[in-house]
């Protein structure tokens, strides 16, 4: 089935650690992006990439880094670097290399931080 | 920078009852506006989308209208049923981009039967 693959579902991380997300897609979109989500919060842009080799950064790209190899796969490293990395992380794709379509969600990472 | 207000935070209807939810978007030069539900532990999905060149859209018991003067725009779902109770997002685009979206801080709503 086509789709957007997040994993791991649920990741518990110490203080100190890196962590990446990984996420994949077999919809042959151009673009994919990267959201943050908090509880009773709306989802915030982190990074973006809409070709592949090539991304841009979010509203809240700091502590955190993506990578675009290949077209299906924009992973997001959470780095010590982010304060309060505890949050529900979204990845999205969009049709366009434009953003000219509708934005897909994966079904979300959830990461603690302990 | 930019933002999406949206009301209210929290609606509570009995089903066959309507909701309606209110977004009101900085960004002037804004020109697509979907609405997402989100089922707890799962990703949002795309339910309505309109515009700026559209004052309304309406699918089977959902609706947006957009008033682009005073920069609203509302999701109205009439007949509501239990399988509506979600957290609904409305969002606004950061000029013509349509992936680049701020969204509002989202409404759980929950549908009494």
């Amino acid at each position: 089935d086509g789709g957007i693959t997040q994993s791991p579902k649920y990741l518990f991380r110490k203080e100190g650690q890196n962590v990446t997300l990984s996420c994949e897609q077999n919809l042959n979109h151009d673009a994919m992006y990267w959201y943050r989500q908090d509880p009773g919060q709306g989802l915030r842009l982190i990074y973006y990439s809409q070709i592949v080799n090539d991304f841009q950064k979010g509203d809240i790209a700091e502590g955190y880094s993506v990578s675009r190899e290949k077209k299906e796969s924009f992973p997001l490293t959470v780095t010590s670097a982010q304060k309060n990395p505890t949050a529900f992380y979204l990845c999205a794709t969009i049709a366009g290399g434009r953003g000219t379509g509708e934005l897909f969600f994966g079904e979300g990472s959830r990461l603690t931080v302990l | 920078g930019e933002n999406v207000e949206q009301h209210p935070s929290t609606l509570s209807v009995q089903e066959g009852d309507s909701a309606v939810i209110k977004c009101t978007y900085s960004d002037s030069a804004s020109n697509y506006f979907p609405w997402y539900k989100q089922e707890l532990g799962k990703g949002p999905q795309l339910i309505i989308d309109i515009r700026s060149n559209v004052g309304e859209k309406k699918d089977q018991r959902i609706a947006v209208t957009l008033n682009k003067t005073a920069k609203h725009f509302s999701l109205h779902i009439t007949e509501t049923q239990p399988e509506d109770s979600a957290v609904y997002f409305c969002a606004a685009s950061l000029g013509g981009s349509q992936g680049n979206l701020i969204f509002g801080k989202g409404t759980k709503l929950s549908v009494k039967p």
